[in-house]
């Protein structure tokens, strides 16, 4: 089952702007991750929260997590035509390692 | 470090034959596997976990007869999509995750996108 529901399905700014995409999950988890999928291409892990964590920073990116709400957001700041893909989320519940994808956002950066 | 290669990244096949795709960690020894399937503009669906030599673990409603993984390596799985049909064709993703690697970040490769005629 879905665990992670992002919004919005797809997102359109300007290069320079920054872009902010939302993910909810249903059950408890151990961490949330964000990948990012270059058209046709498979994903690359992009920054890993864990449940005790309540924001986080790498470059351009930062992650907040609610464990309340049950939600995420993944903020990329200075957006770069570069950036133009499809966001999704992930959650870890469980102790084998796998992973549960949400629908994904699509980003397009206008140069 | 952390490279997955997959391979093929596109085939097209015709109704009735057999497909197969490989997964490779070309710099880490790979103890787990994730085999996903894409359609287009969706999400992942996770199809089976395998681990190296045992047998893979399927997710429900996925057919293990139809869809044949083997992990015989640390570093190679295969899909086998038999007996390939229409409904089959879609965007086959495998992932990994490996000794000395952060447990929970997985490692894709790039995708094969299956036709079938």
């Amino acid at each position: 089952s879905q665990q992670g529901e992002e919004d919005p399905q797809a997102l359109s700014i300007q290069e320079g702007e920054n872009a902010t995409m939302n993910c909810s999950y249903k059950t408890s988890i151990n961490n949330l991750q964000w990948y990012r999928q270059n058209s046709g291409r498979g994903l690359v892990h992009l920054i890993l929260i864990r449940s005790n964590e309540r924001e986080k920073h790498s470059g351009r990116l930062r992650v907040t997590l609610d464990t309340s709400k049950k939600s995420s957001s993944l903020l990329i700041t200075a957006s770069r035509a570069a950036d133009t893909a499809s966001y999704f989320c992930a959650t870890d519940t469980s102790s084998n390692y796998k992973l549960t994808f949400g629908k994904g956002t699509l980003l397009t950066v206008n140069p | 470090g952390a490279v997955v290669s997959q391979h093929p990244s596109r085939v097209i096949c015709k109704s009735g034959t057999s497909v197969k795709i490989e997964c490779r960690s070309l710099d880490f020894q790979a103890t787990t596997m994730f085999w996903y399937r894409q359609f287009p503009k969706q999400s992942l669906m996770l199809m089976a976990t395998s681990n190296e030599g045992s047998k893979a673990t399927y997710e429900q409603g996925v057919e293990k007869d139809k869809f044949l993984i083997n992990h015989a390596s640390l570093t190679l799985s295969t899909l086998t999509v038999t007996s390939a049909h229409p409904e089959d064709s879609s965007f086959y993703i495998c992932s990994a995750t490996g000794h000395h690697l952060a447990k929970n970040i997985q490692y894709f490769g790039a995708g094969t996108r299956l036709s079938v005629l």
